[in-house]
C-alpha cells in the first residue's frame, strides 16, 4: 500500500491568491494525479505530474491556472493560481500502488477542502 | 473517451438490509478495471472492491460483492448486511489496461450517496 499525505487540509482563501498543496508519499511512485471535486460532485482528473517532464494536463485545465511540480518520486504540488469562488473545492492526490502498472489500486491522500471568498 | 454513469443520486437502506447501487459504463476497449470507491464525510476516498474484466467471476469482499456484466457493461454493487458506518458517497471508477500513456487514470461516475437507516 501507499500512505500519502495532504497539505493543506483546508484553507480559505482571498480571491486572486493562490494556494501550493503538497501531496508526500511513503514510497517510490511513477505517476501522482491530481484530482478536483467540486461541491457535491464527482472527482475530475485535473493532470499527471510525471517525474523528470512536464505534467499532462486534462481538457479544460491549464498549466497556467494549475501548475504542478514533480520535483521527486515521492513529493508533488499542485498551485491553485488566481483563484476565484468557482475554484471552490476538494482537491485530491493520488498514487497508483507499488509496482507500478501491474498495481491497479490506486491510494487516496484526504484532500484540501479550499474555500475561496 | 470512456464514460461511468450512476443513475441513482442517493439510495437508502435499513440497517442490516441489502442495498444495491447501480453502474453503468461505456468503453472501447477490452482490457479495464472497474472500481467501487467509498467518500465518507472525512473525504477520504477508500477503495471497496475491484474487477478485473477479463476475470468472469465476480469480485467479493466480505458483506460487499459486484454483478458484473460485461456485454451489458453495468457493474453493479452490492452490500449486504448493511452497517451504520456504510453511510458515504460512493463512486463507481473505471480504469483502462496497464499499457499506453494514460493507464492509471481513474473516470468516475457522478455518485451515490448512501444513507443507513438504524
Amino acid at each position: 500500500s501507499a500512505v500519502i499525505s495532504q497539505k493543506p487540509s483546508r484553507d480559505i482563501c482571498q480571491r486572486g491568491t493562490s494556494l501550493t498543496i503538497q501531496c508526500q508519499v511513503d514510497s517510490q511512485v511513477t505517476m501522482m494525479f491530481w484530482y478536483r471535486q467540486q461541491p457535491g460532485q464527482s472527482l475530475t482528473l485535473i493532470a499527471t505530474a510525471n517525474q523528470g517532464s512536464e505534467a499532462t494536463y486534462e481538457s479544460g485545465f491549464v498549466i497556467d491556472k494549475f501548475p504542478i511540480s514533480r520535483p521527486n518520486l515521492t513529493f508533488s504540488t499542485l498551485t491553485v493560481s488566481n483563484m476565484s469562488p468557482e475554484d471552490s473545492s476538494i482537491y485530491l492526490c493520488s498514487v497508483e500502488g507499488p509496482g507500478g502498472e501491474m498495481n491497479t489500486e490506486a491510494f487516496f491522500g484526504q484532500g484540501t477542502r479550499l474555500t475561496v471568498v | 473517451a470512456q464514460t461511468v454513469t450512476q443513475s441513482q443520486p442517493e439510495m437508502s437502506v435499513q440497517e442490516a438490509e441489502t442495498v444495491t447501487l447501480s453502474c453503468t459504463y461505456d468503453t472501447s476497449e477490452s482490457d479495464y478495471y472497474l472500481f467501487w470507491y467509498k467518500q465518507p464525510p472525512s473525504r477520504q476516498m477508500i477503495l471497496v472492491i475491484r474487477q478485473e474484466a477479463y476475470k468472469q467471476q465476480n469480485a467479493t469482499e466480505n458483506r460487499f460483492s459486484v454483478n458484473f456484466q460485461k456485454a451489458a457493461k453495468s457493474f453493479s454493487l452490492k452490500i449486504s448486511d448493511s452497517q451504520l458506518g456504510d453511510a458515504a458517497m460512493y463512486f463507481c471508477a473505471y480504469r483502462r489496461g496497464a499499457g499506453g500513456t494514460s493507464y492509471g487514470k481513474l473516470t468516475f461516475g457522478q455518485g451515490t450517496i448512501l444513507t443507513v437507516h438504524p
